[in-house]
């Protein structure tokens, strides 16, 4: 079955490391997505991918990083220097891409961090 | 203001009842519409996109009121699988789209 896949799906992390949360798909779509999620929030966007080798920043990607090397996968680092890393991240992807008004999204069932 | 808003609840319902949920968007030039359903703790899958004519799946009807910026789920003969949090879901260009989600409204059905 086609879907997306993350991991590890609980991780612990102590202040000052970063961590890298994977993200991969065999849906064949573009675009791939990073969210995080927060109690009472709704979703909001670190960085989003369209194509191969480029990516771009969301609403929230100071102390994100991440790669595109291959269509099916989009890692994202969570580096020291994000202030509150603490959140359910979702990884989604979609066949069109944001540049199209009816872009539905595709999750994976997340990661959940916790910084002690 | 934000973008997307939504009645955080919870609503607490019986089984068998019906309930509706609202949503209100902030920008005019929106275009595309959805609702996500979200499980505890799991990931939002798409439950129905929301077309201007209003439309409808099985149980699920979804309006759209451009007019007054909002968007409806209705839910008719709730079942105790129903209980969910209810994401709502605008799209809107601003030289490229851009996806909002409101933050959910949190159903539990009783038995």
């Amino acid at each position: 079955d086609g879907g997306i896949t993350q991991s590890p799906k609980y991780l612990f992390r102590k202040e000052g490391q970063n961590v890298t949360l994977s993200c991969e798909q065999n849906l064949n779509h573009d675009a791939m997505y990073w969210y995080r999620q927060d109690p009472g929030q709704g979703l909001r966007l670190i960085y989003y991918s369209q194509i191969v080798n480029d990516f771009q920043k969301g609403d929230i990607a100071e102390g994100y990083s991440v790669s595109r090397e291959k269509k099916e996968s989009f890692p994202l680092t969570v580096t020291s220097a994000q202030k509150n890393p603490t959140a359910f991240y979702l990884c989604a992807s979609s066949t069109q891409g944001p540049t199209s008004g009816a872009n539905v999204l595709t999750f994976g069932a997340g990661s959940r961090l916790t910084v002690l | 203001r934000k973008e997307v808003e939504q009645d955080p609840g919870p609503f607490n319902v019986p089984e068998g009842a019906t309930v509706a949920f609202n949503c209100t968007y902030s920008n005019s030039a929106s275009q595309s519409f959805f609702w996500y359903r979200q499980d505890c703790r799991k990931e939002p899958k798409l439950l129905m996109s929301v077309y201007s004519s209003g439309n409808e799946d099985g149980r699920f009807t979804a309006q759209l009121n451009r007019a007054s910026q909002y968007i409806s789920l209705l839910i008719r003969d709730s079942k105790l699988s129903d209980s969910a949090t209810y994401l709502c879901v605008v799209n809107y260009y601003t030289g490229g789209f851009k996806t909002i989600f409101g933050a959910g409204t949190r159903l539990f059905v009783k038995a």
